[in-house]
């Protein structure tokens, strides 16, 4: 099993560009989730999927779309990258939306120029 | 606010030491958990708790839900443990916050 996987690993985009992180799990988890982790502060919590068909706001959402493809793929959509959003954004995957242990992908670090 | 602080920020340890981070939140919760990052950035679950105490080889994890705190206590250090410690928490019903991290390294 490959566990959460994320693509790309980098990216660097220009000011305006617009980008899609991919993130897909094989373990048949309910719940999805994408943060971003930025020196300095703890993981924040951009969207989230409780389950196949649902997609909810979490902290930081201004900037981003969601796309909860199907069970196993959720993506992050930046439409117009600001400086901002230069970031490292991690996917990760739980059975469900109550505490449950979560599983990360190995991120996808991103600069905006 | 419900907010998530851990101590120390960094801690340097010779190898074989024994170490303890600490993780206190404002607020009650239903979950806590400590998570480690690699240093090449990956992020590993270990431990979820909600009350007492758990081991998993050389690492152990206690919360007090009364002084809401808890402490991530790894026995006979060795330079592989160097990451950074992150505990997070599920508060109420809500999804996880996250401490800033604790960034570890055991010299050999």
């Amino acid at each position: 099993n490959a566990g959460v996987t994320q693509t790309p690993k980098f990216q660097v985009l220009k000011t305006g560009q617009s980008m899609t992180l991919q993130c897909a799990q094989d373990m048949n988890h309910n719940s999805m989730y994408w943060y971003r982790q930025d020196p300095g502060m703890g993981l924040r919590l951009i969207y989230y999927s409780a389950s196949e068909g649902t997609t909810d706001k979490g902290e930081v959402p201004n900037g981003y779309n969601v796309s909860r493809l199907n069970k196993r793929e959720f993506s992050l959509r930046l439409e117009s990258a600001a400086p901002s959003q230069t970031s490292v954004y991690f996917c990760a995957s739980s059975e469900g939306i109550q505490p449950y242990e979560q599983y990360f992908g190995p991120g996808t670090r991103l600069t905006v120029t | 606010k419900n907010e998530v602080e851990q101590s120390p920020q960094n801690l340097t340890a010779q190898e074989g030491e024994f170490i303890t981070i600490n993780c206190s939140y404002s607020v009650g919760i239903s979950a806590l958990h400590w998570l480690q990052q690699h240093p090449g950035g990956g992020i590993v679950s270990l431990f979820m708790l909600s009350s007492g105490k758990k081991k998993h080889g050389r690492l152990i994890a206690t919360i007090n839900i009364q002084e809401k705190h808890s402490s991530l206590h790894i026995t006979a250090s060795h330079p592989r443990d160097s990451a950074v410690y992150i505990c997070a928490v599920n508060f109420g019903n809500e999804k996880l916050t996250f401490g800033t991290g604790t960034r570890l390294t055991i010299i050999p």
